[in-house]
């Protein structure tokens, strides 16, 4: 069972375009992140959420955590062929010892 | 400063073998993860360790699965003996602070261990 659904599971995208990606769960989250996994290699951290309704920004990337912190959205304006990768949310629920992983939303910008 | 190293990149064997993977974390960081990740089930927490000490394993899948962390700088992950099913990409993941109970530690992921097992 999936405590975090990502959505979508796959996208690709022109160049150019907008594009939002989710993730949600039944349960609250105590905090949520957000990594960037590219081909061959490690998730990076992109950006940590903690508070409801909070909006964060890095460069043409807006992530927002719901009120309620049970979901959280990423947004990417103007999208690059750089922004290529494998897009996971991780969170951390109350009372439990670790962080739990989504199964990632794969984008693929085209040129 | 160096990431996390893990060793080998790599790692192609048959079924019945042992399967030893490596990993250094980044100097200073006290938590210490090991992860598998495959296209069925995403990242999956295997075991981790605080300061040596294993605090959670719950996600090593059975008895064939173990994992050591002998001093701060070194962990390994042994499969023995290996099957099919254990091929996946294993991260190993250093952390300084907590990724859980109130905090949000950065998890470092080293590029991974790519194992098939025939």
């Amino acid at each position: 069972t999936q405590l975090l659904e990502q959505s979508p599971q796959f996208l690709s995208i022109q160049e150019g375009e907008n594009l939002t990606v989710y993730c949600n769960s039944s349960s609250v989250f105590s905090s949520l992140q957000w990594y960037r996994q590219e081909p061959g290699e490690g998730p990076v951290l992109l950006v940590t959420v903690v508070t409801g309704g909070e909006v964060k920004k890095l460069k043409r990337l807006t992530f927002q955590f719901g009120d309620a912190r049970k979901d959280s959205s990423l947004h990417i304006t103007a999208a690059q062929p750089g922004d290529t990768g494998l897009y996971l949310c991780a969170g951390g629920f109350p009372g439990a010892n670790n962080l739990f992983f989504g199964t990632g939303t794969r984008l693929t910008v085209i040129p | 400063d160096a990431g996390v190293i893990q060793s080998p990149r790599h790692e192609v064997t048959e079924m019945g073998q042992e399967v030893t993977l490596r990993c250094k974390p980044i100097s200073g960081h006290d938590y210490l993860f090991w992860y598998r990740q495959t296209m069925m089930r995403g990242l999956e927490l295997l075991i981790y360790f605080n300061n040596n000490v294993p605090i959670d394993d719950s996600g090593m899948p059975e008895d064939r699965f173990s994992a050591k962390m002998p001093n701060a700088s070194f962990s390994t992950l042994k499969i023995q003996p290996s099957e099919p099913r254990d091929s996946a990409v294993y991260f190993c993941a250093s952390s300084l602070l907590p990724t859980s109970g109130g905090y949000t530690g950065e998890l470092f992921f080293g590029e991974g261990s790519r194992l098939t097992v025939l």
